[in-house]
């Protein structure tokens, strides 16, 4: 079955960085595009950042261009997030989850979600 | 870009239908299929219930279904049942720069 499973989240001062990894089993990864969605505490999601299952384009919210870089290592079977210049309001539970469309390219939603990994930005 | 617009919380005795907005703009919402529904419960990941605008992945009850008009998007929920206590997120594919736009959730409660 696919799973998702995030890491590399914690307690972190502000501007700092931090990586987030997405281990991913039960499916082909490198057939499919990848995305990391975040929920700030008690509020709503936000699509953060994608890339193409090829790894060869990616893209980012407005609100992180700049900061979050998007990877992933299709040899290993997982999808990388790094954060730079951590500030108060990146603190959210960060998911990764799976695009529908496989090797059609992006069908922009996400059809299998990890549990995510907490990020907390606070001095 | 804002947020695609839902109401903050809609609510349903056992047995009734309810229905969930989503209203964005001809960018997004109003402008293509690419169109997604999400039920989220307390401290769980959210879950895919529609894609498409009205397809459902296997697995989800047809009591779910789903349609879009013009710039808004709804979600129908028939035969409400305890179990569909949950956050409701909508979601779309806007050309304007975010690329990917969500609703800012719906508190389902059954009474």
């Amino acid at each position: 079955q696919v799973q998702l499973v995030e890491s590399g989240g914690g307690v972190v001062q502000p501007g700092k960085s931090l990586r987030l990894s997405c281990a991913a089993s039960g499916f082909t990864f490198s057939n499919y595009g990848m995305h990391w969605v975040r929920q700030a505490p008690g509020k709503g999601l936000e699509w953060v950042a994608l890339i193409w299952y090829g790894g060869t384009d990616e893209d980012y919210a407005e609100s992180v261009r700049g900061r979050f870089a998007i990877s992933r290592d299709n040899s290993k079977n997982t999808l990388y997030l790094q954060i730079h210049n951590l500030r108060a309001d990146d603190t959210a539970m960060y998911y990764c989850a799976r695009d529908s469309a496989g090797l059609r390219g992006l069908d922009y939603n996400f059809d299998y979600w990890g549990r995510g990994t907490l990020v907390t930005v606070s001095s | 870009q804002s947020a695609l617009t839902q109401p903050a919380s809609v609510s349903g005795s056992p047995g009734q239908s309810i229905t969930i907005s989503c209203t964005g703009t001809s960018s997004d919402v109003g402008g293509h299929n690419y169109v997604s529904w999400y039920q989220q419960h307390p401290g769980r990941a959210p879950k895919l219930l529609i894609y498409d605008v009205t397809r459902r992945p296997s697995g989800v009850s047809n009591r779910f279904s789903a349609s879009k008009s013009g710039n808004m998007a709804s979600l129908t929920i028939s035969g409400l049942q305890a179990e569909d206590e949950a956050d409701y997120y909508c979601s779309s594919y806007t050309t304007v720069n975010t690329h990917i736009l969500f609703g800012g959730g719906t508190k389902l409660t059954v009474l």
